[in-house]
This record gives structure tokens, C-alpha cells and sequence, in this order.
């Protein structure tokens, strides 16, 4: 079935800094979705990638979906203490009609 | 907007025991779905519904139960409890899932002793 892995599991990183994480899947994927969970909450949808090579970009945040759409990353520039929480991706590939999620990337922003 | 209403919020069960989670949402989403999350594995599928009447097993779907009978409602039935349940519970809605945004509920943190 379909995988979708991601790294790192974990980051640490000092406020002002930069972070990144990736996630790439063993099937080629139609979209793929990023969510942000805060300590404790629920994930929240941040948003979706579509066509091949397309790069978004939210205030701090860039998002690439890969030419081959089978890989993705999301970098945040100048880290905040806003910015703790776990990363996921979501994908979603050919006639399943499921998404599957990444194992997600932990941040944490030390002040 | 309500969104997506999971009851209850924390349940603990001795094993063996039975019990339905609740998943309610007010967006007229056509597709529902429950996840596990359990500490570095991230969100797993459990199960999934396109429409009422229309369900289907995800990754995890051992030792529980779905049933879609309303456009609203998505119960998830633990059939008989089993310490390696213990986890928490997230149910999320969407209009697909190909195209749309998960909109998740508060979760359900479930212990199994």
C-alpha cells in the first residue's frame, strides 16, 4: 500500500532559525495536504499542494510539491515560539480515496 | 459552526469492554474518517466513509467497527477493548479527499488497562 515518510521525527532549533521537513512517497501522489497540531490539540489544515513543482507560500512558510510528485517540503524561515508543534503531510494517490498521513515532524523553538 | 463533535473527550476502559466514540459534524461532508494517533506514528486510518451507507477498512481496522447510517454521523464501535487501543482518537471530516481540507475534531483519549 501506500507510504509516506517523513524527516526528521524531530527538531529542535533556536528561535530565529530555520527549520525544514520533507516527506516523500513510494507512489505518486494527486495531492498532498500539510497540517500543523499544537501541544495537545488537534490537526489543523494548513494547505494543499496540486501540480508538479508548485510552490505556495504562507507569511513564513514554503511549500513545494516535487516535480515527480512524489515528494514534498515544508521550510519555515526565522522560526517563532508560535511555530512548536508537529508537521504533518497527507497524501493522497490514484483511485485511493484516503489520504495518508506522514509520521509528522515534532518542532520544537527554544527562546 | 459546531464543525466536528467527538464525545467524549476521555474514556478509560477495563479490557474486554465495549464502547462507541461518537463523531457528529454539521458541514454536510460527504467523506468521514477516523484516525489513531499514537506516538511517533503519526495519524493511521482506522476507517473511512464516502457516503452514507459506504464504508471501508484503512490501514489499522482490527477490533473495531463503523457504521455510516447519516450524512452526520460516524460512530466508531470498539468491539471488545484491548490495552493496545489505548491511544488517542481523531475523527475528521471533508467534502473528498482528494481535493479538500480534513476538518478534525477535538479528539478521544482512550485508555485501556
Amino acid at each position: 500500500g501506500q507510504q509516506v515518510m517523513q524527516i526528521p521525527q524531530y527538531q529542535h532549533v533556536q528561535e530565529g532559525e530555520d527549520f525544514t521537513t520533507y516527506c516523500n512517497s513510494s507512489t505518486t501522489l494527486s495531492n498532498i495536504q500539510w497540517y500543523k497540531q499544537r501541544p495537545g490539540g488537534h490537526p489543523v489544515f494548513l494547505i494543499q499542494l496540486v501540480k508538479s513543482g508548485e510552490v505556495k507560500k504562507q507569511k513564513r512558510l514554503t511549500f513545494q510539491f516535487g516535480e515527480a510528485k512524489k515528494n514534498s517540503s515544508l521550510h519555515i524561515t526565522a522560526t517563532q515560539t508560535t511555530d512548536v508543534g508537529t508537521y504533518f503531510c497527507a497524501g493522497c494517490s490514484g483511485s485511493a480515496r484516503q489520504l495518508t498521513f506522514g509520521s509528522g515532524t515534532q518542532l520544537t523553538v527554544l527562546p | 459552526n459546531a464543525g466536528v463533535t467527538q464525545t467524549p473527550k476521555f474514556q478509560v476502559l477495563k479490557t474486554g469492554q465495549s464502547m462507541t466514540l461518537q463523531c457528529a459534524q454539521d458541514m454536510n461532508h460527504e467523506y468521514m474518517s477516523w484516525y489513531r494517533q499514537d506516538p511517533g506514528m503519526g495519524l493511521r486510518l482506522i476507517h473511512y466513509s464516502v457516503g452514507a451507507g459506504i464504508t471501508d477498512q484503512g490501514e489499522v481496522p482490527n477490533g473495531y467497527n463503523v457504521s455510516r447510517s447519516t450524512t452526520e454521523d460516524f460512530p466508531l464501535r470498539l468491539l471488545s477493548a484491548a490495552p493496545s487501543q489505548t491511544s488517542v482518537y481523531f475523527c475528521a471530516s471533508s467534502y473528498s479527499p482528494e481535493n479538500s481540507p480534513l476538518h478534525f475534531g477535538n479528539g478521544t483519549r482512550l485508555t485501556v488497562t
